[in-house]
């Protein structure tokens, strides 16, 4: 079974200019999450679809970034104009379902490779 | 707010040695915790998992129990390989399907 795919791997763009991301789930998976990853941080997440719903954008900077996810199936992650403190690892990852209403239940989040981006 | 606090690294062994990374957490209500592994030039995988109080998830000779009384879900495993070389990050889940991770802990085993 093929695994979340990302790219580009690495993006390398000077600030104020723009950059996408583009991230494709495992196919039948209804749920897609994009999380920011700063060097020696964890994994902060940014946005979390359903299908082509937004369920979670609270931490995303709105500003800046936009994210899509039109067919339901692959996204994009976009950042415009971008700004020094967005170099980072930027990770998809996608799970059967996202909340099950059981507690303690968990879908498993599979993460894609990440694109690395370096603002200068 | 729901928060994890993980062992500072990195943490260097030699084969044959024994492992324990500590994560400790702080939550509202009863999270599941997870211990994910970030091998060199790859994505995050899951490496175990525990959903209650007591429960000890296990995989790949890695063990952790989760311990409500000091807060806590400490990654050990009896014998390191080199193979066991990557990035280990602690996390929790609360009410929605949402992972807080912890910073992260680098181990390095050398032969």
């Amino acid at each position: 079974e093929a695994g979340v795919a990302q790219s580009p791997r690495y993006k390398i763009i000077e600030k104020r200019q723009s950059v996408a991301f583009w991230c494709n789930p495992i196919s039948g998976h209804a749920t897609l999450y994009w999380y920011q990853q700063i060097l020696g941080q964890g994994p902060k997440l940014l946005i979390q679809f359903q299908n082509n719903g937004v369920v979670d954008d609270s931490q995303l900077p709105k500003d800046r970034f936009s994210a899509e996810r039109l067919k339901g199936v692959d996204s994009t992650l976009k950042i415009q104009p971008a700004k020094l403190e967005d170099s980072a690892v930027y990770l998809c990852a996608s799970s059967l379902s996202g909340t099950s209403g059981r507690a303690n239940s968990y879908n498993e989040q599979f993460f894609g490779p990440g694109t690395r981006l370096t603002v200068l | 707010g729901d928060s994890v606090t993980q062992m500072e690294g990195p943490v260097t062994l030699s084969e044959e040695a024994f492992l324990t990374i500590n994560c400790t957490y702080t939550a509202t209500g009863y999270p599941s915790l997870f211990w994910y592994v970030q091998y060199p030039g790859e994505g995050l995988q899951l490496l175990l998992k525990a959903t209650k109080a007591d429960d000890k998830g296990s995989n790949k000779g890695f063990e952790a129990t989760y311990r409500k009384e000091t807060t806590s879900f400490h990654l050990e495993k009896g014998s390191v390989q080199v193979s066991d070389s990557a990035v280990y990050f602690c996390a929790l889940k609360t009410g929605a399907n949402n992972l807080f991770f912890g910073t992260g802990t680098r181990l390095t085993v050398i032969p």
